[in-house]
């Protein structure tokens, strides 16, 4: 089965920083990425969906890269309510892995 | 779009436990749904998905056996059948939507507790 790799665990930043979270597939996977954040007690939220596309109502200083093995999801700058742990997730195929989580946190 | 989970609860190792999900706001047989878990204080585990007749399904190795997703289209229900549980078991259960793209709407969750 495919693994998929998040780095880092965790980060911290400040209000307004660029952050970047990577997620590495074991094997290709195409563009078939997707991204999620789970707020502190709440349920995950979808982001980003085929490694790139912004779902309806995100904002859009998310944005979404790669293709094959590894992908990027960026926070163009970091605002207090971003404040979560991201997920990726494959989608090309069952099973549908998910990452490890990459806890973000305001410095 | 509206996902609603029941049927969680404390249940002893070994036992079992069938959650429901209750759609509505959307037309229940045009979607795959997944089920997906997450342990108190773990990340996010895929456990199974079926495909819109419910002709294809697929488990995570670790519930495979276990754990058994199906659904009634004549109902707008989606259900996971457990047995065997285990005290790894315990998590959040989540009904997620697929989109054949994502799980693009999730519901709140239920709460399985497998422990004596």
């Amino acid at each position: 089965d495919i693994q998929m790799t998040q780095s880092p665990s965790s980060l911290s930043a400040s209000v307004g920083d660029r952050v970047t979270i990577t997620c590495r597939a074991s094997q290709g996977i195409r563009n078939y990425l997707v991204w999620y954040q789970q707020k502190p007690g709440k349920v995950p939220k979808l982001l980003i969906y085929a490694a790139s596309t912004l779902q309806s109502g995100v904002p859009s200083r998310f944005s979404g890269s790669g293709s094959g093995t590894d992908f990027t999801l960026t926070i163009s700058s970091l605002q207090p309510e971003d404040v979560a742990t991201y997920y990726c997730q494959k989608f090309n195929s069952a099973p549908f892995t998910f990452g490890g989580g990459t806890k973000v946190e305001i410095k | 779009v509206q996902l609603v989970e029941s049927g969680g609860g404390l249940v002893q190792p070994g036992g079992s436990l069938r959650l429901s999900c209750a759609a509505s706001g959307f037309i229940f047989s045009d979607y795959p749904m997944n089920w997906v878990r997450q342990a108190p204080g773990k990340g996010l585990e895929w456990v199974s998905y079926i495909s819109t007749s419910g002709s294809t399904t697929h488990h995570a190795d670790s519930v495979t056996g276990r754990l058994t997703i199906s659904r009634d289209n004549a109902k707008n229900s989606l259900y996971l059948q457990m047995n065997s549980l285990k005290a790894e078991d315990t998590a959040v259960y989540y009904c997620v939507r697929d989109t054949y793209l994502a799980g693009d709407y999730w519901g709140q969750g239920t709460l399985v507790t497998v422990s004596s």
